[in-house]
């Protein structure tokens, strides 16, 4: 397991569409977040799981997204009814505890609105 | 204001140059500080962690003021390889339970030959 994965690497939607994102966190990291990173801007947080149980949500995260994390593993973002404004890059972060030395960021996912 | 703050840049220097990024922070209570580098269209690595007493890794020195809530990050003898977008980060979380971080915005530097 050589690090965090994200799949798609880029997805371009039109609005209005649904779309999903996966991550796979480095195997014995029980927590995983998701962030959303703007041109031009930091990347913001949205939501954390620790093992299956989400524990913390952004109030960036409107109610047309929705995050899972079933089994403790890999988590999904889905975006339903996409808006321009959703266009950015998702990125995905692991890390055992709340160890910050070990937070690892995947390589995300584009999402491009149009 | 915005919980952490960063001149947006680009600082634009030449090979050799010496540069200092600054960073503010708004929540006097946060316990965990960090600098990531981010490349053009790549995820942010961690460069460093951030301490009171000061901290050197190499070419970079991290330097934390609690009392102004200020935080830096100095670059010497840069090279090209240094250009990036560096991001000033901060745990909020008392004892850093949580581990979700505030990315200020970025500072991008460009190292020219």
């Amino acid at each position: 397991d050589t690090g965090v994965s994200q799949d798609p690497r880029h997805k371009i939607t039109k609005r209005g569409q649904n779309v999903t994102f996966r991550c796979d966190p480095i195997s014995e990291h029980n927590r995983l977040y998701w962030y959303r990173q703007t041109l031009g801007q930091g990347p913001e947080f949205l939501t954390y799981f620790q093992n299956e149980a989400q524990l913390e949500k952004s109030r960036l995260l409107s109610d047309r997204f929705s995050a899972e994390r079933p089994k403790g593993s890999f988590s999904t973002l889905e975006i339903q009814r996409t808006e321009q404004g959703d266009s950015a890059m998702y990125l995905c972060a692991s890390t055992l505890g709340g160890t910050i030395r070990g937070y690892t960021f995947g390589s995300g996912t584009r999402l491009t609105v149009v | 204001r915005k919980e952490v703050e960063q001149d947006p840049g680009p600082f634009n220097v030449p090979e050799g140059a010496t540069v200092a990024f600054n960073c503010t922070y708004s929540n006097s209570a946060s316990q965990s500080f960090f600098w990531y580098r981010q490349d053009c269209r790549k995820e942010p690595k961690l460069l460093m962690s951030v301490y009171s007493s000061g901290n050197e890794d190499g070419r970079f020195t991290a330097q934390l003021n609690r009392a102004s809530q200020y935080i830096s990050l100095l670059i010497r003898d840069s090279k090209l390889s240094d250009s990036a977008t560096y991001l000033c980060v901060v745990n909020p979380q008392v004892g850093g339970s949580q581990g979700n971080l505030i990315f200020g915005k970025g500072t991008k530097l460009s190292v020219k030959p």
